[in-house]
């Protein structure tokens, strides 16, 4: 079964640094990976989509990377701001397509 | 992206009382869609699966009888809280894709659910 685990559970950053959200899961046999923003009490925004036969993808300021074999994807946020905040979810998808894997996300926050 | 809607995005009922929440597909035909329950400061965990015209598959420890789930057109999936109490509050979120296989899915806004 798989497990996705993200680390730190919670990050507290001023504003202007540049941020790495780690995010682990345990079957390497997954179609893509997709990193997600949820703001408090809102649902999901999609940021970057990789899938299984891609290493990174881009857009703007952050920076996504997938490492299958070794089981870890990185979320790379440069030169954060404060509307940076918010709960950051990495979800794997499996090879047969049917069910994402969601990690119990990142709670980030960026202090003015 | 194709987009998602939820309605209502908050309900508020008492214990007892049966609540229907919609998921829609507004720019896409979803053949499969997903219903998951996010609980306060917790991730998203999948609930059902329901493809159109078929009846769901609920996830193991998801009562199938008290959260009825029905996709009957191509545009609309209903969850349906049976019955409700207070540990039935939670968010609920949708998310659709156009076909049975791997597309891209999308999520809807999600529904707030609280049971008095």
């Amino acid at each position: 079964k798989q497990e996705v685990t993200q680390i730190p559970a919670a990050l507290s950053v001023p504003e202007g640094e540049n941020l790495v959200l780690n995010c682990s899961f345990t079957d390497s046999a997954i179609y893509n990976l997709q990193w997600f923003r949820q703001d408090p009490g809102k649902g999901l925004t999609s940021l970057l989509l990789i899938q299984s036969s891609q290493r990174e993808q881009t857009s703007g300021r952050l920076n996504a990377s997938l490492d299958k074999s070794s089981g870890r994807s990185t979320l790379y946020i440069a030169a954060s701001q404060p509307g940076d905040s918010a709960t950051y979810l990495c979800a794997v998808r499996d090879n047969y397509g049917q069910n994402f894997v969601f990690g119990p996300g990142t709670r980030l926050s960026v202090l003015p | 992206g194709a987009v998602v809607s939820q309605h209502p995005s908050w309900v508020i009922c008492k214990s007892g009382t049966s609540v229907k929440i919609e998921c829609r597909s507004l720019d896409f035909q979803a053949t499969t869609m997903f219903w998951y329950r996010q609980f306060p400061k917790q991730s998203l965990m999948l609930m059902a699966t329901s493809n159109e015209g078929s009846k769901a598959t609920y996830e193991q420890g998801v009562e199938k009888d008290k959260f009825l789930i029905n996709h009957a057109s191509l545009t609309l999936s209903t969850l349906t809280v049976t019955s409700a109490h207070p540990e039935d509050s939670s968010f609920y979120i949708c998310s659709a894709r156009a076909d049975r296989g791997l597309n891209e899915q999308f999520f809807g806004p999600g529904t707030r659910l609280t049971v008095l």
